[in-house]
């Protein structure tokens, strides 16, 4: 059974801090790695796509990839209140039978 | 427009009933998801698609069926609901090389 991991929240932060969300998984040959961002009541949209070690930084969002740790996170820096969402790490084992494991997701609450 | 369309977005019903839940995509992917999400619980695979004859359980199928009526169109099915069915589930689509999942805005079930 391949598992993902996430932290437990909620996560609570002050407007302006770094929120960091971190991730786990089972699977040593996974491949692709995903961060959705689910406000409540919505779809998951996604927001960051990782594939090599290491960090990759969109606007105010990074994501780090450890695959000798099996360790994603996410990095919001500068939060607003609008990232007050649900966070889901999903992670895919790459071949030709493409489909996601999802984790539990983790809630963030940015305070003003 | 969505270009992930979910029919109907909300329906209560009662335990017995037979219910169906229609995607379609304008999209023009050949991958089709079926998830069913709880609070908690995250994302959990029901059935996925990679093509009109293409068919494949994934975690939580039992007591569901679905169909792929064509490339656009993918359907699923609980031929006899039970209260433990009510969740929000969410149909999705992905692209074989991309790997991102486009989800549609969800539809959300009661089984009374």
């Amino acid at each position: 059974q391949k598992e993902v991991e996430q932290n437990s929240g909620p996560l609570s932060v002050p407007e302006g801090a770094i929120a960091s969300l971190n991730c786990t998984y089972s699977d040593r040959v996974s491949q692709s790695f995903f961060w959705y961002r689910q406000y409540s009541g919505k779809s998951p949209e996604l927001i960051m796509s990782i594939y090599s070690n290491g960090d990759k930084e969109d606007g105010r969002f990074t994501a780090q990839l450890n695959k000798a740790s099996q360790y994603v996170s996410l990095l919001i820096r500068d939060s607003q209140p609008s990232d007050s969402a649900t966070y889901l790490c999903a992670v895919n084992s790459g071949g030709s039978n493409y489909k996601l494991t999802f984790g539990k997701g983790t809630l963030l609450t940015v305070n003003p | 427009d969505a270009d992930v369309t979910q029919t109907p977005r909300n329906r209560i019903t009662k335990t017995g009933k037979r219910i169906m839940l229609e995607c379609s995509q304008t999209k023009g992917h050949d991958r089709m998801y079926w998830y069913r999400q709880d609070p908690g619980l995250g994302l959990q695979l029901i059935y996925y698609s990679f093509d009109v004859k293409d068919i494949n359980k994934g975690e939580i199928s039992d007591g569901y069926s679905v169909s792929r009526q064509a490339q656009a169109k993918f359907s699923l099915s609980l031929e006899s609901a039970i209260p433990n069915q009510t969740a929000l589930y969410f149909c999705a689509t992905s692209d074989k090389s991309a790997g991102e999942l486009f989800f549609g805005e969800g539809s959300r079930l009661t089984v009374l």
